[in-house]
């Protein structure tokens, strides 16, 4: 159980164009989700707190308007990276997680390996 | 904040030989903990946590950590490693009750050698 799926696995753009990732938990409902992004080498830093119903969480420094948070569903959230630019290139994750307390600890998406040229 | 400190980026060990990886965290209430492993362009699976209770937690895998809070510690350990062990490993760290963002540390990539 506690499964949580993330497409597309890779994705190559050009610079300039707008990419959707998904993020979606296949059994079980999910209000709030994180993203994640993971440069090479290097820990995950935490983007932003999705919320179903409601406007995103960003953390300081990520801009708003460049990733663009949806959580129109209890099973599904969204980031759009919006004017890709090389720098954007990273590994993207989702994670999200049952309510039920006993349950705690986050699931992972396999994460999304976007490269913009 | 709450903050994870993993000291040691790489460890390497021989194969069947016993491993620990080194965790500390910071914080000023209760937290909870978590190991993580990821392999290379995978997400991360959650290998054990502490929530409360027994500060000696069981994983998967054969891996085990011991919560130490007078040394701030939740050090990973696994008595006998395998080559498939290979992979970078997390240390995370949450406040308690809620949604709670989790925080993670540098990451501590093992390396066993045949």
């Amino acid at each position: 159980g506690a499964v949580v799926s993330q497409h597309p696995s890779w994705v190559i753009c050009k610079s300039g164009t707008s990419v959707k990732i998904e993020c979606r938990s296949l059994d079980f409902q999910a209000t709030t989700m994180f993203w994640y992004r993971q440069f090479p080498k290097q820990s995950l830093m935490l983007m932003a707190t999705s919320n179903e119903g409601s406007k995103a969480t960003y953390e300081q420094g990520v801009e708003k308007d460049k990733f663009l948070i949806n959580h129109a569903s209890l099973t599904l959230s969204t980031l759009t990276v919006t004017s890709a630019h090389p720098e954007d290139s990273s590994f993207y994750i989702c994670s999200a997680r049952p309510s039920t307390a006993a349950n705690y600890g986050y699931t992972f998406g396999s994460g999304t390996r976007l490269t913009v040229v | 904040a709450q903050s994870v400190t993993q000291l040691d980026s790489q460890v390497p060990v021989f194969e069947e030989a016993p491993v620990e990886l080194r965790c500390n965290y910071s914080s000023s209430v209760s937290v909870y903990l978590f190991w993580y492993v990821q392999y290379p362009n995978q997400g991360l699976q959650l290998l054990l946590k502490y929530l409360s209770g027994s500060t000696l937690v069981k994983g998967i895998n054969g891996f085990e950590a011991e919560f130490n809070k007078s040394q701030t510690s939740f050090h990973l350990r696994k008595p006998s490693v395998h080559i498939s062990d290979t992979a970078e490993y997390f240390c995370a760290v949450s406040l308690t009750g809620g949604y709670q963002k989790v925080t993670f540390g540098t990451g501590t990539k093992l390396q066993v050698i045949p």
